[in-house]
């Protein structure tokens, strides 16, 4: 699988867009972005995820570049309540062990009034 | 729908006991799956069963074992604890284990190894 830089941290004022970041240069053709954020002591929680274009649901904005090497979370107006760890994840469209997400250090933000 | 369910939230173990964390899920996934996150660090997974009647190693399966008990439930053993064991774990379930599907998550078990 195709391995994801995040930033460490970034901080957001509560009202504002929050662009979370990710860079997966070497994702293949048959990968997925996922995103999924894990809010302190909680499960994570899956977000949204892309394979070619743009996609929006309730909870956010998935922007990928043409080339695919790296994408944007956009979470369009950041509460207190959006402070958690963010998980870019690249997968496979496969079973077995191919399919199964392989989590890094994510992206820690700090949503402030 | 409850989700996924996790029993116990937490636990405290001697070195050298046994115990089984229990998951379950209701949602009529095929697949489920059992993570690790040790503090500062992402989730890496265990096991995991693609469907009802398989399972199979993922990242880190030494010193565990597991039972796809029926669709709803997934149980991870820890035959003989040991402090590095001190982890919080996570029980996952999917649709099935191929993408696009994601995966949702139970709240956690958090277990201390003594």
């Amino acid at each position: 699988d195709a391995k994801t830089t995040q930033p460490t941290s970034m901080d957001c004022a509560e009202g504002r867009a929050a662009n979370l970041p990710c860079n997966h240069s070497t994702i293949s053709g048959n990968e997925y972005v996922y995103w999924y954020r894990q809010i302190h002591s909680q499960g994570p929680q899956y977000i949204i995820h892309g394979l070619k274009n743009n996609e929006t649901n309730e909870m956010a904005s998935l922007i990928i570049t043409e080339d695919r090497k790296s994408s944007t979370l956009i979470l369009p107006h950041a509460t207190l309540r959006d402070t958690a760890v963010y998980y870019c994840i690249v997968r496979v469209a496969g079973g077995g062990s191919q399919g199964n997400l392989i989590f890094g250090k994510g992206t820690k933000l700090s949503v402030k009034p | 729908n409850a989700g996924v369910t996790q029993t116990p939230k937490f636990q405290v173990l001697k070195t050298g006991q046994s115990m089984t964390l229990q998951c379950a899920q209701d949602m009529n996934h095929n697949s489920m799956y059992w993570y690790r996150q040790d503090p500062g660090m992402g989730l890496r997974l265990i096991y995991y069963s693609a469907s009802e009647g398989t399972t199979d190693k993922g990242e880190v399966p030494n010193g565990y074992n597991v039972s796809r008990l029926n669709k709803r439930e997934f149980s991870l053993r820890l035959e003989s604890a040991a402090p590095s064991q001190t982890s919080v774990y996570f029980c996952a379930s999917s649709p099935q284990g191929t993408a696009p599907y994601e995966q949702y998550f139970g709240p956690g078990t958090r277990l201390t190894v003594t």
